[in-house]
């Protein structure tokens, strides 16, 4: 069975700051997905970033990055200029490839960025 | 294009009254998923269906029903509600954003409490 660990249960910043979320997970699967999700306080689920473990490049979408170190299984998370809007629960989740495809989620880390 | 629906948005229930939760979604997705997510614990898989006409459990299934009446709806039933079914219920859809890249998409979620 997957698991996946975030050790952060909270972090903050200040804004225009850079903060990076670590996540590790635990999988014997060779193909799969990795995803950061953030869940303001709105309470919906919005994709942040995708890496496909088959890929050595690490993702990156604007101000997020991700580090993907596939032999760790390390999938950290990085927010350059951090802005007020970045507030929000991040929970880093993992897909295998093929079958069901379940998502499989860490408990979150909530990131605060004060002003 | 609405993505993931869901209907209520919230819902009080008393111990052991029944309710259906409802999901559709409009992206012909095959597969649809039934989460919850309780304070600490992240989202964990109560269900989930790979395609119409087939149903298999999650993570935590106890409690719950499902019923996939066709393509796009997905819904999940209490038979009895109980206090410990207290808790944010979202439905997903996965997709395939480009080709080999899938992704879950998730719907605005039902704040359930139960008294």
């Amino acid at each position: 069975a997957q698991t996946v660990t975030q050790s952060q249960p909270e972090m903050s910043v200040q804004e225009a700051e850079t903060v990076t979320l670590s996540c590790t997970y635990d999988t014997s699967e060779s193909n799969y997905y990795l995803f950061w999700y953030k869940q303001p306080p709105s309470r919906q689920m919005i994709l942040v970033i995708r890496q496909e473990a088959y890929k050595q490049q690490n993702a990156t979408e604007n101000r997020f990055s991700v580090n993907f170190q596939k032999a760790a299984k390390s999938f950290s998370l990085k927010i350059s200029d951090s802005q007020l809007g970045d507030t929000a629960m991040y929970f880093c989740a993992f897909m295998p490839q093929g079958g069901s495809e379940k998502l499989v989620f860490g408990k979150g880390t909530k990131l605060t960025v004060n002003p | 294009n609405a993505g993931v629906t869901q209907t209520p948005k919230f819902q009080v229930l008393k111990t052991g009254q029944s309710m259906t939760l409802q999901c559709a979604q409009d992206m012909n997705h095959n597969s649809m998923y039934w989460y919850r997510q309780d304070p600490g614990m992240g989202l964990r898989l109560i269900y989930y269906s790979a395609s119409e006409g087939t149903t298999d459990k999650g993570e935590v299934p106890n409690g719950y029903n499902v019923s996939r009446l066709n393509k796009r709806e997905f819904s999940l039933r209490l038979e009895s509600a109980a206090p410990s079914q207290t808790s944010v219920y979202f439905c997903a859809s996965k997709g395939q954003r480009r080709e080999g890249l899938y992704e879950q998409y998730f719907g605005p979620g039902t704040r359930l409490t139960v008294t």
